[in-house]
Formats: structure tokens, C-alpha cells, sequence
């Protein structure tokens, strides 16, 4: 399929537990993005990618690993999951600004709802 | 560090009027892009209209436009003749257009819940 995909769309865990949160894009966009969105905070940065091999801390990235081995693929590891990371989770992707004519926009996933009991 | 503020947690609209969702936000570049982006209960999170802060004239598209106050900070969404389909959650967000790093994240504000009466 086209787009962005993210895997899986609903996930329960305990806590404790690893979990991995996939994103896959078939654009070939350079950037790449993971956000939360929790109730009264809108949406926030947790992990970002320039390119493949190239990642880097947002604004909470606390108790989260990410990789980017090749361009389409994203993934988010809660390493020991807690309950405070029970949220709404997207990828997104778009554009480098060097590319011409970028419009940087980004483009969103459909998100993963996460509960850590 | 950019924010956004979203002042209005809830609005309400009946059908076929015409609603004001407010944004300011604070930065300290001259630069940059603000964007509003829509989510429903299926919560994609859907554009809906894009402004380049270079660009004095407020953007458009179909229903929805803009009122882009630069020195104000302000960043308003007006949707003319709402419809049912427009409730949602709506969000302003901002982008700078510098280079590198984490810039080219977004920002968002906290979200306003649009609901449309018959």
C-alpha cells in the first residue's frame, strides 16, 4: 500500500513488557518522525530521523529507542514499558527541504493506540 | 523554543455557520510555516491549510481560511458554511523553516474540539 502505515493499531501490554511500534513509508522520505499524543498535551516529538542511520532525541524521548536502517522503516522500542507511556502514538514522514520543491508537509501514520496495564 | 496556544479547549458551530478557531504562538524567528491540521474520531490527522509566514496573503482553501497576524503572533482558522463532516479536533502547529536538527519537527498546540449542531 502507498503512504504511511503504522503496525500495530491497537496494543496492549503489561508493564515492563518490551513492545516495538512499526512505521513504514513508501515515499522515500528523508524524514521521519515518532510523536505522542496524550489528553491536554497535543501532540509531542519523541524521536526524529534525518536518513538512514541518522536519529535523534525530541522533546520526550525517555524510556524509547528508535533505529532507521533503511529509509521506509521506523520503529519505536519501549524498552520496559510503564504506564505513563499508555498513549496514542503516530509516525510521520516528509520531505527533506533541500529536496526541490518540497512542501513540508508531513504526512501522518494512522497512529497506534498503546495500554500498558 | 517555539509554543503554540490553543485557547479555546471546545467549540460549537451550528450547521451551515461560519467558526473562528483561535492560535498564537511565540518565536523568536522570522521564518517559519504554520499549519492546521484536522483529526476526527478515526484519528488520521488530516491538513488542512498551510501558511508560509513570508507570504502576506492569508491562505485559502475551499471552506477554510486563514487569518495570518505575523506581528500579532496570531494564527486564526475561520470554516464558512461548517458542515457535520468538519467536527473534529483541530490543531495548529508550527514548523521553522531553518535548517537542521530538530526544526523541522512541528509544534502543537493543545487542540480545539469542534462540535457542529444540526
Amino acid at each position: 500500500d502507498a503512504g504511511i502505515t503504522q503496525s500495530p493499531r491497537y496494543k496492549i501490554t503489561e508493564t515492563g513488557r518490551q513492545v516495538t511500534l512499526m512505521c513504514h513509508q513508501t515515499w522515500s522520505h528523508s524524514y521521519m518522525f515518532w510523536y505522542r499524543q496524550d489528553l491536554g498535551h497535543g501532540l509531542r516529538l519523541i524521536y526524529y530521523s534525518a536518513a538512514a542511520d541518522i536519529t535523534d532525541k525530541g522533546e520526550v524521548p525517555d524510556g524509547y529507542v528508535v533505529s532507521r536502517s533503511k529509509t521506509e522503516n521506523f520503529p519505536l522500542t519501549l524498552e520496559s514499558a510503564t504506564r505513563s507511556q499508555t498513549s496514542v502514538y503516530f509516525c510521520a514522514s516528509s520531505e527533506s527541504p533541500l529536496d526541490r520543491g518540497s512542501s513540508y508537509e508531513q504526512y501522518f501514520g494512522p497512529g497506534t493506540r498503546l495500554t500498558v496495564t | 523554543a517555539q509554543t503554540v496556544t490553543q485557547s479555546q479547549p471546545e467549540m460549537s458551530v451550528q450547521e451551515a455557520e461560519t467558526v473562528t478557531l483561535s492560535c498564537t504562538y511565540d518565536t523568536s524567528e522570522s521564518d517559519y510555516y504554520l499549519f492546521w491540521y484536522k483529526q476526527p474520531p478515526s484519528r488520521q490527522m488530516i491538513l488542512v491549510i498551510r501558511q508560509e509566514a513570508y507570504k502576506q496573503q492569508n491562505a485559502t482553501e475551499n471552506r477554510f481560511s486563514v487569518n495570518f497576524q505575523k506581528a500579532a503572533k496570531s494564527f486564526s482558522l475561520k470554516i464558512s458554511d461548517s458542515q457535520l463532516g468538519d467536527a473534529a479536533m483541530y490543531f495548529c502547529a508550527y514548523r521553522s523553516a531553518y535548517w537542521g536538527g530538530s526544526n523541522y519537527k512541528l509544534t502543537f498546540g493543545k487542540g480545539t474540539l469542534l462540535t457542529v449542531n444540526p
